[in-house]
């Protein structure tokens, strides 16, 4: 079994839906937690950075984390097709190294 | 200083050869990863760099693998005797940390796209 696990879609929604992404984890060591936006074939964009439980707002994203479940979530509202990439979660103990979810491809329709 | 720079962007190579990357990191960052991606699957971790030191190896970085900061600013790294397998997306990345002053989290190159035939 993956530490992270991350359903891998695809998502198709509609031009300003809400879009919801999930990722479970295992392991209790972690800490911080993290979404990237990925476009194809590109590297990974940092979208959101959470520390401990709660919920974290940046624009259109909202991030939320629940350790007491291991479950992280991040909200995109009013989703644009520029929306449209693959979005990953990662996160890491107190070390450096980044452990990643397998990736959501999320499809955002006009 | 616009970000994490890889070279090349693609590239092909023959199974049995040699192939090296480079990774030139945002400027005052002291950290730096090497990330393994292959289709469909998030990135995984290879390697990591404080300055010129590397402090830590992922198994997946066989004999094979060589990774080497010189001089704490840009990486490189050498893949000997390519297998077919070694096809992936290869990413750099950086951050900034300094002793009680926080840190950042790593912000990622584009990624060499690397195809063994």
């Amino acid at each position: 079994q993956k530490e992270v696990e991350q359903d891998p879609g695809p998502l198709s929604v509609p031009e300003g839906a809400i879009v919801s992404l999930n990722c479970t984890y295992s392991n209790s060591a972690f800490q911080y937690f993290m979404w990237y936006r990925q476009y194809s074939r590109k590297g990974p964009e940092l979208l959101m950075y959470t520390y401990s439980s709660g919920n974290k707002e940046d624009g259109r994203f909202t991030a939320q984390v629940d350790k007491s479940s291991k479950y992280i979530s991040l909200f995109i509202r009013d989703s644009q097709p520029s929306d449209s990439a693959t979005y990953l979660c990662a996160m890491r103990a107190a070390g450096n190294k980044l452990t990643f979810g397998g990736g959501t491809r999320v499809l955002v329709k006009p | 200083d616009t970000g994490v720079s890889q070279d090349p962007r693609h590239k092909i190579t023959k199974r049995g050869q040699n192939v090296t990357f480079r990774c030139d990191p945002i400027s005052e960052h002291n950290r730096l990863y090497w990330y393994r991606q292959t289709l469909g699957q998030g990135p995984e971790f290879l390697t990591y760099f404080q300055n010129e030191a590397q402090l830590e190896k992922s198994r997946l970085l066989s004999d094979r693998f060589s990774a080497e900061r010189p001089k704490g600013s840009f990486s490189t790294l050498e893949i000997q005797r390519t297998e077919q397998g070694d096809s992936a997306m290869y990413l750099c990345a950086s951050s900034l940390a300094l002793m009680g002053q926080g840190r950042t989290e790593a912000f990622f190159g584009q990624g060499t796209r690397l195809t063994v035939v």
